[in-house]
């Protein structure tokens, strides 16, 4: 087991550019957790997919945000435009819904620093 | 996701318990109690659940008071390892019988002593 992985684990950008971050999950997981953490704050939910279906956006996540996971195995998240406030790490989670309880498994997150 | 409350922070000597306190007095009888723990630099990683009964694992224990308002996360001989943000959580089951998402707060930074 590999758990999650992410990638990169640190991208610096410049205001005004579109980056894209990368998460695997753990194989067979069949829900996908975005989440993002500033400095001293616990992580926010952003999104999750259950298989490739997008099933709830946080109003966190603006349209300059898109996530997809197209089949239902990785995920990416881009951010266009970037801004200086999306500075932050971004965490992935996966889990399989074995009832009302399942635990998540969290990747090592992307720091993203936008200059 | 209802709220707890937690001390910014704590306090222990390597190798003697840890009583972690987190208060939620608004809870709701379908309110599962979650602890999460994030180490410095890594993701969260899940630690111990309960619903009412207290609840042992491998890393934990979880007490949880009899009127479910408040309870504490228990490590019984703390280690260096074992300093990390510790997350007191409240997961509720929606009217589809499953839940999502986590709601964070800011959580109890640990700090463990040699």
């Amino acid at each position: 087991d590999t758990g999650v992985s992410q990638d990169p684990r640190h991208k610096i950008t410049k205001r005004g550019q579109n980056v894209t971050f990368r998460c695997d999950p753990i194989s067979e997981h069949n829900r996908l957790y975005w989440y993002r953490q500033t400095l001293g704050q616990g992580p926010e939910f952003l999104t999750y997919f259950q298989n490739e279906a997008q099933l709830e956006k946080s109003r966190l996540l603006s349209d300059r945000f898109s996530a997809e996971r197209p089949k239902g195995s990785f995920s990416t998240l881009e951010i266009q435009r970037t801004e200086q406030g999306d500075s932050a790490m971004y965490l992935c989670a996966s889990s399989i819904m074995t009832g009302p309880q399942e635990t998540q498994y969290f990747g090592p997150g992307t720091r993203l620093l936008v200059l | 996701d209802a709220k707890t409350t937690q001390p910014n922070s704590m306090e222990s000597n390597e190798e003697e318990p840890v009583h972690l306190p987190c208060n939620h007095s608004t809870i709701s009888g379908t309110d599962y109690i979650h602890w999460y723990r994030q180490l410095p630099s890594q993701g969260p990683e899940y630690v111990i659940h309960g619903l009412t009964s207290n609840v042992n694992n491998r890393m934990a224990s979880l007490a949880i008071a009899e009127d479910r308002k408040s309870s504490t996360l228990i490590l019984h001989r703390a280690t260096l390892r074992d300093a990390a943000v510790y997350y007191c959580i409240l997961r509720e089951v929606n009217s589809g019988g499953s839940n999502y998402k986590l709601t964070f707060g800011k959580g109890t930074l640990l700090t463990v002593n040699p």
